[in-house]
């Protein structure tokens, strides 16, 4: 089975724009997880989506947001990029959350900003 | 919410030896405790796990043991080598949250 991918690898922004991250979760995973890494905070979790719905969120403004398409794959936004939103975004999937919570993480974006 | 610490925050372990990584939980309905490793430039890659009906696990060279009273859980690695250095990450994920609260990362160096 091909692992979770995420594109792009990296980006670079300035301040005041807007950025889009994609995750393709493993096949037949239904579940999406966005995590923030950095070196001072760590790995924050961001959200979560399930069938589409946002099933839990992180301690985030609601700069950062995020969908889930019927083929399971996620997107996260971030909008009016400050600087401290340079970071390794990382998506994870899961099959279903509950039980079978075995989180599987992508290679992460590297979001700069400038 | 959950917090999770972990301890310590690097370690250097000549190859060959043993690494013990620790962490504690606050949360007592978590009930799912996995490891990952992070290499440079990847991302977190999950090398074992354990619920909470589980007291110990092992694969190989590692192993996980979990006390649910104390609230603590540790990360057993044993004939470290070279290719063992990493970051390693604990988490704990609440079912109720549907989510995974990770420790802070410890730096595993494994010298020759």
């Amino acid at each position: 089975k091909a692992g979770v991918t995420q594109t792009p690898r990296y980006l670079i922004k300035t301040r005041g724009q807007q950025v889009t991250l994609s995750c393709s979760p493993i096949s037949g995973h239904r579940s999406v997880s966005w995590y923030q890494q950095t070196p001072g905070q760590g790995l924050q979790f961001l959200f979560e989506y399930f069938s589409e719905t946002q099933r839990n969120k992180g301690n985030f403004p609601g700069r950062f947001s995020g969908r889930q398409f019927s083929n399971s794959r996620s997107e996260m936004n971030v909008s009016t990029l400050e600087l401290g939103d340079s970071a390794l975004y990382l998506c994870a999937s899961s099959q279903s959350g509950g039980h079978h919570n075995e989180q599987f993480f992508g290679p992460g974006t590297r979001l700069t900003v400038l | 919410g959950e917090n999770v610490e972990q301890h310590p925050s690097t370690l250097s372990v000549q190859e060959g030896d043993s690494a013990v990584i620790k962490c504690t939980y606050s949360d007592s309905a978590s009930n799912y405790f996995p490891w990952y490793k992070q290499e440079l430039g990847k991302g977190p890659q999950l090398i074992i796990d354990i619920r909470s009906n589980v007291g110990e696990k092992k694969d190989q060279r590692i192993a996980v043991t979990l006390n649910k009273t104390a609230k603590h859980f540790s990360l057993h690695i044993t004939e470290t080598q070279p290719e063992d250095s990493a970051v390693y990450f604990c988490a704990a994920y609440t079912g109720t949250a549907s989510k995974l609260t990770f420790g802070t990362g410890t730096r595993l160096q494994v010298t020759l």
